[in-house]
């Protein structure tokens, strides 16, 4: 098993530009989530879904969307990125069974926006 | 609402020497507690947990003991390696209030040196 990826793994946009981010998981999770790390502010929750067809904003959720159209695939969307956007990314995916009990995390994507 | 508080970092020890990471916790029902580890370049992966009141959580050599009276989770290892160098993450999942979602803790970086 692969676990939960991450695509890409670094990316760097202009201020304006948009961009998709991929998080697929393949251990059949309910759950997953997208968090944002920043130095000094630990991981802040941006949107999550409990299921295919669901998705909830989070605590820091302005200027992203999200989509979960397939069970295992949770994108998360920039419409017009800004330099306050420049974080490292992680998707997150937990088996129902367990509410959020356990979460998996994917290696992350490194985002510049200059 | 529920929060988790983590003592401020960096800290640094030499190999061999005794570590405790320090996490209070603030929850208005029952929470599982967790810590989480981030290696250099790497996302997070479960350390350990516990569920209920007085639980011994255990990993790796690292233990941590749920205490109500306390609202306390704190991490320890009796002997820290080079290998162990990383953030650390305390959090809770409030099965009562926020069954859906984790609350972290901003982290603790750990330097061992030898």
């Amino acid at each position: 098993n692969a676990g939960v990826t991450q695509t890409p793994k670094f990316r760097v946009l202009k201020t304006g530009q948009s961009m998709t981010l991929l998080c697929a998981q393949d251990m059949n999770h309910e759950y997953m989530y997208w968090y944002r790390q920043d130095p000094g502010m630990g991981l802040r929750l941006i949107h999550y879904s409990v299921g295919e067809g669901t998705t909830a904003k989070g605590e820091v959720p302005d200027g992203y969307n999200v989509s979960r159209l397939k069970k295992q695939n949770f994108l998360l969307g920039l419409e017009s990125a800004a330099p306050s956007q420049t974080s490292v990314y992680f998707c997150a995916s937990s088996p129902w069974t367990s509410g959020a009990q356990e979460q998996f995390f994917g290696p992350g994507t490194r985002l510049t926006v200059l | 609402g529920n929060s988790v508080t983590q003592m401020e970092g960096p800290v640094t020890l030499s190999e061999e020497a005794f570590l405790t990471i320090n996490c209070t916790y603030t929850a208005t029902g029952y929470p599982s507690l967790f810590w989480y580890v981030q290696y250099p370049g790497e996302g997070l992966q479960l350390l350990l947990k516990a569920t209920k009141a007085d639980d011994k959580g255990s990993n790796k050599g690292f233990e941590a003991t749920y205490r109500k009276e306390t609202t306390s989770f704190h991490l320890e290892k009796g002997s820290v390696q080079v290998s162990d160098s990383a953030v650390y993450f305390c959090a809770l999942s409030d099965r009562r209030t926020s069954y859906d979602k984790v609350i972290f803790g901003p982290g603790t970086s750990l330097s061992v040196i030898p």
